[in-house]
């Protein structure tokens, strides 16, 4: 399985984009990258996922590079409720066991 | 409509004693599995139910177990309890093509 290297922490302006990176080199063709976060006290939350092409739903876009070694989750105007660690993960199903890292903890600053 | 609902929220016990956690998918979800969250660290994955069997399992010992309902809700049981499993216990919900739905945990302490 494909494992996944995220920076520890990162901060960001408030309504400012929040790019997130996400290196995963050793990606099989079938697996998906899956992005969730966990807001204190709170479980993870799933936010989006992708094959190859770049997707965006109401929470966030993801950027998969043409190699798909890494990618990017894009929020696009930060708030301060978007403050949580974001997790990258790389399975093949959406239903598969969640192999969770330690994420990135992101600090959305006023 | 209600999402995954786990219960108790928070429990205390003590070494060597049994503890059973319950959870409730979201409606829709037929699988089931279980994640423990040591603080500071990501959630890690114990086990998943479908069709009221363990389909997958992760590495964890026997004293950790499980069952499913025939309304797809679930329970887990930790026996002989231990220090180290202190920790929040996730319940996440699924069904084939859906994303995993987490509920808020159950925040378990050993004394």
């Amino acid at each position: 399985d494909a494992k996944t290297t995220q920076p520890p922490s990162m901060d960001c302006a408030e309504g400012r984009a929040a790019n997130l990176p996400c290196n995963h080199s050793t990606i099989s063709g079938n697996e998906y990258v899956y992005w969730y976060r966990q807001i204190h006290s709170q479980g993870p939350q799933y936010i989006i996922h992708g094959l190859k092409n770049n997707e965006t739903n109401e929470m966030a876009s993801l950027i998969i590079t043409e190699d798909r070694k890494s990618s990017t989750l894009i929020l696009p105007h930060a708030t301060l409720r978007d403050t949580a660690v974001y997790y990258c993960i790389v399975r093949v199903l959406m239903n598969n066991d969640m192999r969770f890292g330690a994420g990135t903890r992101l600090t959305v600053k006023p | 409509d209600a999402g995954v609902t786990q219960s108790p929220t928070h429990l205390i016990k003590t070494r060597g004693q049994q503890v059973t956690l319950r959870c409730s998918p979201k409606s829709g979800h037929d699988t089931v599995s279980w994640y423990q969250q040591a603080l500071g660290q990501g959630p890690q994955f114990i086990f998943q139910y479908y069709e009221e069997e363990e389909r997958q399992r992760g590495n964890f010992p026997d004293r950790f177990s499980g069952h499913q309902f025939p309304n797809y809700s679930s329970e887990l049981n930790v026996n002989a309890l231990l220090l180290g499993d202190s920790a929040l216990y996730l319940c996440a919900s699924s069904s084939i093509n859906q994303p995993q739905h987490f509920g808020d945990g159950t925040r378990l302490s050993i004394l």
